[in-house]
C-alpha cells in the first residue's frame, strides 16, 4: 500500500484559477514538506512543516499556502495559477526535522496551467 | 548559498557494466548526503543516506564514495541491469538552510 498519497495525479487548470493538492502519508512521521520539479529547475525545496507548524517557507510569492488540517495532512493550495506553475509538486515526509532524518517522497501531482 | 553539481547529465551503460555519478557540493558544512532514484512518472525513492563521517558506504549493489576534501560525492552502481535505468539525484542537507539541495539528475540507460 502507498505510504504517502498524493492527489491528484494530474491537474490541467486555466490561468488565475485556484487548486489545492492534496497529500496524506501514513508512515506516522512528523515533519512534512513540499518540493517542486519543473522542467527548467532542479528539484526545490518550498516548504517544512512539523507538528502541523510551518518551520520553513522558501516560497517567495505567497499565492502558495500549505494548510495542515491534521498531523498526517499537508495540502498545498495554489491562488491565482499561472503558466510558470505549471510543474511536478512532489510532497514529501520524515519522521523529524533535520538531515538524520530521511525525507520519503509521494508519487507527485503533475500540475499543467493553460 | 548551497549548490550541487552533478555529471553526467546522461549516462548509456550496457548490462553488466558499472555505472558511476559524480556530484560536487560547494558548502563544506553539509552534513548529510542522499541519492535517489526516480522512475519515469514516479515519485523518488530513496537509495542511499550517508552522513559526512562516513568515506564510503556499500548497500546492495551500490557504492557512495564521500570525498569531503574535494567535496566530491560518488554513486557506482556496479552489474548494472535495466531495471535500474532512471533519474538519480545526489542531494546534500545541511551547511546554508536546513533544506535538501538537489542535483541536477543523470539519466541512466541501461542496453540489454
Amino acid at each position: 500500500d502507498p505510504k504517502i498519497i498524493q492527489k491528484p495525479k494530474y491537474l490541467v487548470a486555466v490561468t488565475g484559477s485556484e487548486k489545492i493538492l492534496i497529500c496524506e502519508q501514513y508512515l506516522g512521521h512528523n515533519a512534512m514538506y513540499w518540493y517542486r520539479q519543473s522542467a527548467k529547475k532542479p528539484l526545490e525545496f518550498m516548504f517544512s512543516y512539523s507538528y502541523q507548524k510551518l518551520m520553513d517557507n522558501q516560497t517567495a510569492s505567497s499565492r502558495f499556502q500549505p494548510q495542515s488540517s491534521k498531523k498526517n495532512h499537508l495540502d498545498l493550495q495554489i491562488t491565482a495559477l499561472k503558466p510558470d506553475d505549471s510543474a511536478t509538486y512532489f510532497c514529501a515526509s520524515s519522521q523529524g526535522l533535520g538531515g538524520s532524518y530521511e525525507q520519503y517522497f509521494g508519487p507527485g501531482t503533475r500540475l499543467t496551467v493553460l | 548559498g548551497e549548490q550541487v553539481e552533478q555529471r553526467p547529465p546522461h549516462l548509456s551503460v550496457p548490462e553488466g557494466d558499472s555505472a558511476v555519478i559524480i556530484c560536487t557540493y560547494t558548502d563544506s558544512a553539509t552534513a548529510y548526503f542522499y541519492w535517489y532514484k526516480q522512475e519515469p512518472g514516479a515519485g523518488l525513492q530513496l537509495l542511499m543516506s550517508v552522513f559526512s563521517n562516513v568515506d564510503r558506504k556499500e548497500e546492495q549493489g551500490l557504492t557512495v564514495l564521500l570525498n569531503k576534501k574535494d567535496k566530491q560525492l560518488s554513486l557506482n552502481l556496479t552489474a548494472a541491469h535495466p531495471g535500474d535505468s532512471a533519474v538519480y539525484f545526489c542531494v546534500g542537507y545541511g551547511g546554508s538552510g536546513n533544506k535538501l539541495i538537489f542535483g541536477t539528475g543523470t539519466l541512466l540507460s541501461v542496453k540489454p
